[in-house]
């Protein structure tokens, strides 16, 4: 199994809402990875997640709250988000540093 | 961060090779070349990456300069669903930004066919 899984696929949230976006790997990666990408844009890098601890916060608002609670398992927590956080987010996972990421089909999230 | 530099955009036809260039001066010596693309609608799909000496796989071949300042993708004969955005990124090993994969702005690829 080479895939990693986001869900959902598409969530649509007013801005008082509390949503999470769940992402899922079984390939044994210790490292994942969460990236936000406007249209058009390449993707940004928000939080990297090493053996499950936080390593890399990119001063990431704290309306996004992160949380891996296994090794297989990668949550962002979403709360009184605003309309310019409409965006695909991007989950991934690797082995270790050097080696190539896997990417998930994102969530593509607006905010009304 | 370790920043590289790629032309905007890129035409090729329909089974006739492609060179994606891409110039990384800021290279550390320990740092990683990766080659990603893009499909639309779609998450970053890797597609190569190497060191030092030149890299093939199924999908493409890497050549990297001998100063390792600048690196091409080389896609041996291109087909339409090679249409996307291909990003070169320099993945960090040693450091504060250790791991991290910092997306440039991309190459964006047409296939004519």
């Amino acid at each position: 199994d080479t895939e990693v899984t986001q869900t959902p696929k598409h969530l649509v949230m007013g801005m008082t809402n509390k949503k999470s976006l769940k992402c899922e790997q079984h390939m044994g990666h210790r490292a994942m990875y969460w990236y936000k990408q406007k249209a058009k844009k390449p993707p940004e890098l928000m939080f990297v997640y090493s053996y499950e601890k936080l390593s890399i916060n990119e001063s990431v608002p704290s309306r996004f709250s992160p949380e891996c609670p296994n090794s297989s398992l990668l949550n962002l927590h979403l709360h009184a988000l605003q309309p310019e956080d409409s965006a695909l987010y991007l989950c991934a996972s690797s082995q270790l540093y050097k080696e190539k990421l896997f990417f998930g089909s994102g969530t593509q999230l607006s905010v009304l | 961060d370790a920043k590289t530099t790629q032309p905007n955009s890129m035409e090729s036809n329909e089974e006739e090779p492609v060179h994606l260039p891409c110039n990384h001066s800021t290279i550390s010596g320990t740092d990683y070349i990766h080659w990603y693309r893009q499909l639309p609608s779609q998450g970053p799909e890797y597609v190569i990456h190497g060191l030092t000496s030149n890299v093939n796989n199924r999908m493409a071949s890497l050549a990297i300069a001998e100063d390792r300042k600048s690196s091409t993708l080389i896609l041996h004969r291109a087909t339409l669903r090679d249409a996307a955005v291909y990003y070169c990124i320099l993945r960090v090993i040693y450091g504060g930004s250790q791991g991290n994969l910092i997306f440039g702005k991309g190459t964006k690829l047409s296939v004519k066919p």
